[in-house]
């Protein structure tokens, strides 16, 4: 079981909108930041968000972070299928003293 | 050009032990805090360890407490995770990351070294 809880998948058609949810508690989530991550298994993960909301140069403004209390989302608007991966929120937990990560969100584009 | 190359990952027999390294270049190695992140086959990501930018600080995750070692060598521009006690469970392709999952994210990723544990 993962400290942050994440769907484990979700799927939408091109063009359109998806969001990703990632609870969490006040050890983590409510009281740092938020990261999200992009992976296709064998490859480099890939950083989307950092600071619950900021987009590193190179990622396209199709993806947006945003945090509320315990829990952070994930939007990718205009998906396309080369956005199929894996997603993965993250996050420093005071109580563990360590980093935490979701379980993954599988996304399918359809 | 920033460049993480990860290497050290093989065969080890449950108990056994690998040292994984993490090269780096095309960045201030010291100015940044570093991490350990793990995929074993069919889970997710599992977060493994952190080390402050001088090494004075380092983190671990409850699964490896007592079994793993990070280190770094600010000299050679080098992250390492020392593995011991190796499990089965341990088998999993480890990646370093430049930066700390509860600052500014883990920004830039090594290619991945998988290590198996296996009798």
């Amino acid at each position: 079981q993962s400290v942050l809880t994440q769907p484990p998948s979700v799927s939408a058609a091109p063009g359109q909108k998806v969001t990703i949810s990632c609870s969490g508690s006040s050890s983590n989530i409510e009281n740092n930041y938020v990261s999200w991550y992009q992976h296709l298994p064998g490859t480099a993960p890939k950083l989307l968000i950092y600071e619950n909301d900021k987009r590193p140069s190179g990622i396209p403004d199709r993806f947006s972070g945003s945090k509320s209390g315990t829990s952070a989302t994930l939007g990718i608007t205009g998906l396309q299928t080369g956005d199929e991966a894996d997603y993965y929120c993250g996050a420093w937990d005071y109580t563990l003293r360590g980093g935490v990560f979701g379980g993954g969100t599988k996304l399918t584009v359809l | 050009e920033v460049q993480l190359l990860d290497s050290g990952g093989g065969l080890a027999q449950p108990g056994g032990s690998l040292r994984l390294s993490c090269a780096t270049s095309g960045f201030t190695f010291s100015s940044y805090a570093m991490t350990w992140v793990r995929q074993a086959p069919g889970k997710g990501l599992e977060w493994l360890s952190s080390i402050t930018e001088s090494g004075g600080n380092t983190y671990y995750a409850d699964s490896v407490t007592g079994r793993f070692t990070i280190s770094r060598d600010n000299s050679r521009n080098t992250l390492y995770l020392q593995m011991n006690s190796l499990r089965a469970e341990d088998t999993a392709v480890y990646y370093c990351g430049r930066g700390g999952i509860g600052r500014t994210g883990v920004d830039y990723w090594g290619q991945g070294t998988l290590a198996t544990v296996s009798s």
